[in-house]
């Protein structure tokens, strides 16, 4: 079955950075637009960013635009989200998700999460 | 920005069906996903483009939208239903997926 494994979550100051690493195994990774979600402790879901099979796209929330970056490394099946300028509302589990039941292009306007990580604590504090 | 409302709670007793609402402006014209999360667990995928079941989601679970309210309804409510449920679109003006606020389904 797909697997998804998140890593890199951390304790980390406000100002500072972290990059969140995601491991998939288990489907053809390189094919697939995959997200980052993110869930503030006791509180609902947000969405934080997607990007497409070959990087070339990404969309971000307004609230992370400018200071975080999602990427990929398809050779090493991997996603990853750079996040610079850590505020304290960015305290959160980060969940890496697959995007699915879509092809291609259509993919961009979809965002169907079928597959989900178990998550990485951020923890952004003084 | 698009926003989708949710109420914060619903409560049912085991065998009667659940309704959870999803409102946004015009929902109707856009395709909705729902998703359940039990405590301590990562979400899962339970409903995809407004009606298809994902697999392994009994056919007690079913979807519809249309105007401003999305629903997903559970019939024959399971204690085993008891999480918290997010409806999803994606907002085409602004580019950005939306996530409504989640609704906790509390089986009496």
């Amino acid at each position: 079955e797909v697997q998804l494994v998140e890593s890199g979550g951390d304790l980390v100051q406000p100002g500072g950075s972290l990059r969140l690493s995601c491991a998939a195994s288990r489907f053809t990774f390189r094919t697939y637009w995959m997200s980052w979600v993110r869930q503030p402790p006791g509180k609902g879901l947000e969405w934080v960013a997607n990007i497409n099979q070959d990087g070339s796209e990404q969309y971000y929330v307004d609230s992370v635009k400018g200071r975080f970056t999602i990427s990929r490394d398809n050779a090493e099946n991997s996603l990853y989200l750079q996040m610079n300028s850590l505020r304290d509302d960015d305290t959160a589990l980060y969940y890496c998700a697959r995007i699915g039941y879509c092809h291609g292009d259509y993919c961009r306007g979809v965002s169907i999460n079928d597959y989900w990580g178990q998550g990485t604590l951020v923890t952004v504090s003084s | 920005s698009y926003v989708l409302t949710q109420p914060p709670s619903v409560s049912v007793a085991p065998g009667k069906t659940a309704s959870i609402s999803c409102e946004g402006n015009k929902i109707g014209s856009k395709t909705v996903h729902w998703y359940q999360q039990k405590p301590g667990q990562a979400p899962g995928l339970v409903i995809y483009y407004v009606t298809d079941r994902a697999p392994g989601i009994p056919e007690r679970f079913s979807g519809s939208n249309s105007g401003n309210t999305a629903t997903l309804t559970i019939s024959r409510v399971e204690a085993g239903d008891e999480a918290d449920y997010y409806c999803q679109v994606w907002d085409t003006e602004s580019a950005h997926v939306v996530f409504g606020g989640g609704t906790k389904l509390t089986v009496l």
